[in-house]
């Protein structure tokens, strides 16, 4: 069974960071991409980042880029994503989500919620 | 990237037919048969309904089609029923090698 989990939101200060995980199971990697989506309250989904388990390319949205940053524990069956620099608007739930390439996204966890607030 | 756009609610009786409109550009939606569609209920996790343009996950109603003219893509329920009731988004990847969703749409059965 495909299983994605995500961990590690929390309530953090603007400027400061924070880690998410994603934890997979139940598939290869090496046949997908593993992908970060985030949804602000009460408003739509945004694509941040993707990890490519094929060829280890990493891709970022234009939002994100320079203050976040995508790493893989192979050992974990994890993704992580280090979030620096953060702003009020990158408040919301964060999805993890497997990719079929960047084509579409078949399955989800259930979210972790990071609040940047003073 | 801009969002695609999406109208932000549509409705329907129980048993008609409704359709969402997706509207990107000739960079995204236009340029790829990678259109994707999520269905997603409040408070819980996106759901994939359509993915490539036409195809249905197994397990998703025949009830669900799409299809794409140029850089507009669309998703037609039919036969609406009360559970249907959800917010729709649309996907598609895009000529800078990254995905962009559309606002989302409300679908309200009435």
């Amino acid at each position: 069974e495909v299983q994605l989990v995500e961990s590690g939101g929390d309530l953090v200060l603007p400027g400061g960071s924070l880690r998410l995980s994603c934890a997979d199971s139940g598939f290869s990697i090496s046949s997908y991409y593993i992908n970060w989506v985030r949804q602000a309250p009460g408003k739509g989904l945004e694509w941040v980042a993707s990890f490519s388990g094929i060829s280890g390319t990493l891709y970022y949205a234009d939002s994100v880029k320079g203050r976040f940053t995508l790493s893989r524990d192979s050992g974990r069956n994890s993704l992580f994503l280090q979030m620096n620099g953060l702003r009020a608007e990158d408040t919301g739930v964060y999805y993890c989500a497997r990719g079929v390439g960047l084509r579409y996204f078949d399955f989800w966890g259930q979210g972790t919620l990071v609040t940047v607030s003073s | 990237q801009s969002a695609l756009t999406q109208p932000v609610s549509v409705s329907g009786s129980p048993g008609q037919s409704i359709t969402v409109s997706c509207t990107g550009t000739s960079s995204d939606v236009g340029a790829y048969n990678y259109v994707s569609w999520y269905q997603q209920y409040p408070g819980k996790a996106p759901k994939l309904i359509i993915y490539d343009v036409i195809n249905r996950p197994s397990g998703v109603s025949h009830r669900f089609s799409a299809s794409k003219s140029g850089n507009t893509a669309s998703l037609t329920i039919s036969w609406l029923q009360a559970d249907d009731e959800a917010e729709y988004y649309c996907s598609s990847y895009t000529s800078s090698s990254s995905l962009v969703f559309g606002g989302g749409t409300k679908l309200t059965v009435l």
